[in-house]
């Protein structure tokens, strides 16, 4: 079974620029959710998504946006790149994120780099 | 008060010695409880799940959680040096409040 696919591996963008990172969750999965890791902030919830609907949000600027398509594939958009912005972003998938099959599983991330 | 703490690190155990990592949460409201091992330039990767109190095990691992004093570890016996990771301790609400908050991760290295 293929686990959390996140495209691109790794991005430098120069600041003021757009960025979309793209996640392909786990077969059957239908919660998405984004995080944000740093080495300061540690690792931050960005927003998840199920059945296309954006569900849960977190303390990001509007900025930062996703969205989920009808095959559970997620992307997530950052526009007007920050240096601040340079970050480890990671999708995680759950087949359903309520309060049952919660576990939730990570793809290898997209390392940012803003310069 | 932040609304994960994991105890502070880095810890430093023996080879197959027993290693126990603590966490506490604020919300009372959280019904599911993880932990990730994270190996450096690494994504997490799921170790353990416990949503009901008392002791889970699974092989090497056993997580126990208290919900009414908002506490969770994570045991790992016979460690390994493969052991050697950060550990992050993550909680996610009930319905409607489907996301981690994880701790900021306790260095644990396994000293051969």
């Amino acid at each position: 079974k293929a686990g959390v696919t996140q495209t691109p591996r790794y991005l430098i963008k120069t600041r003021g620029q757009q960025v979309t990172l793209s996640c392909s969750p786990i077969s059957g999965h239908r919660s998405v959710s984004w995080y944000q890791q740093t080495p300061g902030q540690g690792l931050q919830f960005l927003f998840e998504y199920f059945s296309e609907t954006q569900r849960n949000k977190g303390n990001f600027p509007g900025r930062f946006s996703g969205r989920q398509f009808s095959n559970s594939r997620s992307e997530m958009n950052v526009s007007t790149l920050e240096l601040g912005d340079s970050a480890l972003y990671l999708c995680a998938s759950s087949v359903t994120g309520g309060t049952s099959n919660t576990e939730a599983f990570f793809g290898q991330g997209t390392r940012l780099t803003v310069v | 008060q932040k609304e994960v703490e994991q105890n502070s690190g880095p810890l430093s155990v023996p080879e197959g010695a027993i290693a126990s990592l603590n966490c506490t949460y604020s919300d009372r409201g959280s019904q599911s409880f993880f932990w990730y091992r994270q190996y450096s330039g690494k994504s997490p990767e799921l170790i353990m799940s416990i949503y009901s109190n008392g002791d889970k095990e699974d092989g090497r691992f056993t997580a126990q959680l208290n919900k009414a004093s908002q506490y969770v570890s994570l045991l790992i016996r016979d460690s390994q040096p493969s052991d050697s990771a950060t550990y992050l301790c993550a909680v996610m609400g009930g319905f409607g409040n489907e996301k981690l908050t994880f701790g900021t991760g306790t260095r644990l290295t396994i000293i051969p």
